[in-house]
């Protein structure tokens, strides 16, 4: 079945290390959205890709970053990781062409801990 | 600029009664509105979506929608719960004709569905 993948499902990781979390699809949608959703709330937009080109949410830290190989894999990276960056990251694709936007379809998430 | 209001944080019902999650919109423009479901650590399933046409939309696992355009309201509905339906629900609004570069899918804050046996 076409889908949307996210590993990995859980990620620890120290205060201030490092940590990549990853996303692919295979429904072959031109825009990918990284989402942050902490515990209670709504899922929060951080930042999405269409087709190659980058864009961020304007409250989005620098501390997080995006890369996108091509079109069936992006990358969340963030840099120095802080307890408050414990949360779901939830990765989505959706199909926009001159006609306007659609559905996003969503990941499974990966809940970060930062210890 | 769009919003949606969830008017209940959580909404307690016995099995096999039937259930109405609230959603109100505010948006300028024309829209389109899902329902999405998210169950315990897991990412958000699209249960149904209003782009256009019929305003009564069915979607998975028994729910429905009606979209009132005049009440600018999206409540969701399902005759008869089940303890599955134990999870949150989140309504949230978009426009069809952004534009490239503005991809905006407005949340509302989400509602706790708990199914009582």
């Amino acid at each position: 079945d076409a889908m949307v993948i996210q590993n990995p499902r859980y990620q620890v990781t120290q205060f201030g290390k490092p940590v990549t979390l990853s996303c692919s699809q295979t429904l072959n949608h031109n825009v990918m959205y990284w989402y942050q959703q902490k515990s209670s709330q709504a899922p929060k937009l951080l930042f999405h890709y269409y087709d190659k080109d980058f864009n961020n949410e304007a409250d989005t830290p620098d501390n997080f970053q995006s890369r996108r190989p091509n079109t069936s894999f992006c990358f969340l990276d963030i840099r120095s990781p802080g307890l408050g960056d414990a949360a779901m990251y939830l990765c989505a694709t959706s199909r926009e062409d001159r006609g306007g936007t659609d559905t996003q379809y969503f990941g499974p998430g990966t809940r970060l801990t930062v210890l | 600029a769009q919003s949606v209001t969830q008017l209940d944080s959580q909404v307690p019902v016995f099995e096999e009664a039937p259930v109405e999650l609230r959603c109100n919109y505010s948006s300028s423009v024309s829209v389109y509105l899902f329902w999405y479901v998210q169950y315990p650590n897991q990412g958000l399933q699209l249960l149904l979506k209003y782009l256009s046409g019929s305003t009564l939309v069915k979607g998975i696992n028994g729910f429905e929608a009606e979209f009132n355009k005049s009440q600018t309201s999206f409540h969701l509905r399902k005759p008869s719960v089940h303890i599955s339906d134990t999870a949150e629900y989140f309504c949230a609004v978009t426009s069809p004709y952004s534009g490239a570069g503005s991809y905006q899918l407005t949340f509302g804050k989400g509602t706790k569905l708990s199914v009582i046996p």
